[in-house]
């Protein structure tokens, strides 16, 4: 089955900073990847995604990057800011059984802006 | 328009017993998808469900099992709970599973197995 490694396990910032966080996966089939981010005792919220047939998608401070080759994919926070504060998902999934939502997970990123 | 719903939000069980979780979708979406949250092992896939049928399961035991009702809400069921099943369990809707959709999740529900 599917496979994702997220990097790093906690990310460090100073406000104004910008943040780059790493995933891997390891099905070719995947062709859909979203981020989520989910603050303390909340729900994961939907924050980009990307599907396959595109390599970058970028939404104001938000972009992310897919390299379908190498099996990576980035989340890029520009101009953090403390209510970027959370810890961030990524996700794979495929269209094997007729849907595309059997999403792996990441471990997760904790990110802390710094004021 | 309401977003993803599930209830109860906080259930406390003891070893042994079984729960039943609840999830409405946000209206007109057929897609529900579980998930388990736990500490160790993040979020993992439990099953999905399309028109009441379900498409997909994760690596969980039988224990854990689902069904989705003609208005697209769903259930979980864990019968024989065991102390590892302490977790947040969250459901995730879309309009129907496809490639272009946005899945939405629900709040969660914290189970806690004493």
């Amino acid at each position: 089955g599917e496979n994702v490694e997220q990097h790093p396990s906690t990310l460090s910032v100073q406000e104004g900073d910008s943040a780059v966080i790493k995933c891997t996966y390891s099905d070719s089939a995947s062709n859909y990847f979203p981020w989520y981010k989910q603050e303390l005792g909340k729900r994961p919220q939907l924050i980009i995604d990307i599907r396959s047939n595109v390599g970058e998608k970028k939404d104001q401070r938000i972009a992310v990057t897919l390299n379908k080759t190498a099996k990576h994919f980035s989340l890029h926070i520009t101009e953090t800011q403390p209510e970027d504060s959370a810890v961030y998902f990524c996700a794979a999934s495929n269209e094997k059984g007729g849907s595309n939502y059997k999403l792996t997970f990441g471990k997760g990123t904790l990110l802390t802006v710094n004021p | 328009k309401a977003g993803v719903t599930q209830t109860p939000r906080y259930l406390i069980k003891t070893r042994g017993q079984q729960v039943t979780l609840s999830c409405s979708p946000i209206s007109g979406h057929r897609s529900v998808s579980w998930y388990q949250q736990t500490p160790g092992q993040g979020l993992q896939f439990l099953f999905e469900y399309f028109s009441e049928t379900q498409r997909n399961k994760g690596n969980f035991p039988g224990r854990f099992s689902g069904r989705q009702f003609s208005n697209s809400r769903s259930e979980m069921n864990v019968s024989t709970l065991e102390l590892g099943d302490s977790a947040l369990y969250l459901c995730a809707s879309s309009w129907t599973g496809g490639y272009t959709d946005t899945q939405y999740f629900g709040p969660g529900t914290r189970l806690t197995v004493l």
